[in-house]
């Protein structure tokens, strides 16, 4: 199983800060990676799809890339409602994984 | 719009079955593959299980093979997970979850709201 790594496991920033989550696969996945945002007690919402990719409807304050191992997902200008749990999930094979998510909260 | 419906779930004995339903609207059923994800109790996502578009290819996380089964009634554009064998490892909320391809896994891009499911003695 292709195993995906999250860092950090959670972070305290400030309304208007710049976010930077990183995700790194133990083996080369290609560009095969989504992001999900989750708040509590809510299903995850897909924010970025392969890779770089950001889905309809989603601020563009939002931004990912990465190819490889190595990916990275940022939130630029962090909004109040910005403030949750994000997940990558990689697409190259199955058994299809997740990160173990970066709760991102308020300082 | 699309519109995930999730039912069933509840609790179980260990050893026991329950069956998820996940009725669906606002999209072509048999174009999408669909997925189910779980979530543990305080912890993360867990990819279980899909089945393709067309209903004839079906994937298994190794933690449920053999022990839960995904189908579809695209009559009834809804999706199931049989759940058998239930242990308490399987206690968690699932999500139904809806894919941006057809044949496989490869973005979830709309979910249910999920429902949950409690295996204790």
């Amino acid at each position: 199983d292709i195993q995906m790594t999250q860092f950090p496991s959670s972070l305290s920033s400030s309304v208007g800060d710049t976010v930077t989550i990183s995700c790194q696969a133990s083996q080369d996945i290609d560009n095969y990676l989504n992001w999900y945002q989750q708040k509590p007690g809510k299903a995850p919402k897909l924010l970025i799809y392969e890779a770089s990719n950001l889905e309809p409807g989603v601020p563009s304050r939002f931004s990912a890339s990465g190819s490889g191992t190595h990916f990275s997902f940022t939130i630029n200008r962090l909004q109040p409602e910005d403030f949750a749990t994000y997940y990558c999930q990689q697409f190259h094979s199955l058994p299809r994984t997740f990160g173990g998510g970066t709760k991102v909260e308020i300082k | 719009e699309v519109q995930l419906l999730q039912s069933g779930g509840g609790s179980a004995q260990p050893g026991g079955s329950l069956r998820l339903s996940c009725a669906t609207s606002g999209f072509t059923f048999s174009s999408y593959a669909m997925s189910w994800v779980r979530q543990a109790p305080g912890k993360g996502l867990q990819w279980v299980s899909t089945i393709s578009g067309s209903g004839t290819n079906t994937y298994y996380a190794d933690s449920v093979r053999g022990r839960f089964t995904v189908s579809t009634d695209k009559s009834k554009t809804t999706l199931y997970l049989q759940m058998n064998s239930l242990s308490a490892e399987d206690t968690a909320i699932y999500y139904c979850a809806k894919d941006k391809e057809g044949w496989t896994a490869i973005a979830f891009d709309s979910w249910g709201l999920g429902t949950l499911v409690t295996v204790s003695s």
